[in-house]
């Protein structure tokens, strides 16, 4: 069974640094992109970026290259999103996901979410 | 302003057939059979229900289906049920730069 598990949820304040994770099981972690996307509270969905975890190819969204980093373990099929310095508009609920191989650009398996909530 | 243009909301009542329309361009929707359709129950995380414009995954109900025509693509529901209030996003691949995806900005379903 495909799986996505992200990390718990997390509180910091402004300035402050965060890498979340999300581990990846029940199948072959190295041959599928995983994107992340980017849910504010009551909006909609944000394309943030993406990478292959089998060369760390990555691709960023214009709106969000230079304001996180994206990057992944093979070693424990887990792909991680980071920020270097936290600001309150980061507040958002995070929401890894797998592109389906097929070809058509699909999320086909997400992960349950990570409630990121920057407040000084 | 989202990418992809839905309406804010869309309203049936049990029984009834509704459609969700998603509005782009020749750059995206129009351009590309690459269309996909997401499920989003309050506090948990999108489901997807339609890809390649009109097919469904494994599991998903037939009483949801996907078109397109020209720049905007459609998601249409029947025989609805109370489980199918939620919140429903569009997305489709761009052309126009490294953003690869964009979504539409979603549209509330309210069962009556």
């Amino acid at each position: 069974e495909v799986q996505l598990v992200q990390s718990g949820a997390e509180v910091k304040q402004p300035g402050e640094s965060l890498k979340i994770s999300c581990k990846a099981s029940g199948y072959s972690f190295t041959t599928y992109w995983i994107a992340w996307v980017r849910q504010m509270p009551g909006k909609g969905l944000e394309w943030m970026g993406t990478i292959y975890p089998g060369d760390s190819e990555t691709t960023y969204s214009p709106s969000f290259q230079g304001q996180v980093s994206v990057s992944a373990d093979k070693s424990f099929s887990t792909a991680y999103l980071q920020w270097s310095s936290l600001k309150a508009a980061d507040t958002a609920t995070y929401y890894c996901a797998r592109l389906s191989g097929g070809g058509y650009y699909e999320l086909d398996y997400w992960g349950q979410g990570t409630l990121v909530t920057v407040s000084s | 302003q989202s990418a992809l243009t839905q309406p804010a909301s869309v309203s049936g009542s049990p029984g009834q057939s509704i459609t969700i329309s998603c509005t782009g361009t020749s750059s995206d929707i129009g351009g590309y059979k690459y269309v996909s359709w997401y499920q989003q129950h309050p506090g948990k995380a999108p489901q997807l229900i339609i890809y390649g414009v009109s097919d469904r995954p494994s599991g998903v109900s037939n009483r949801f289906s996907g078109s397109k025509s020209g720049n905007t693509a459609s998601l249409i529901i029947s025989g609805l049920q109370a489980d199918d209030e939620a919140d429903y996003y569009c997305s489709s691949y761009t052309s126009r730069s490294d953003t690869l995806v964009l979504f539409g900005g979603g549209t509330k379903l309210t069962v009556l």
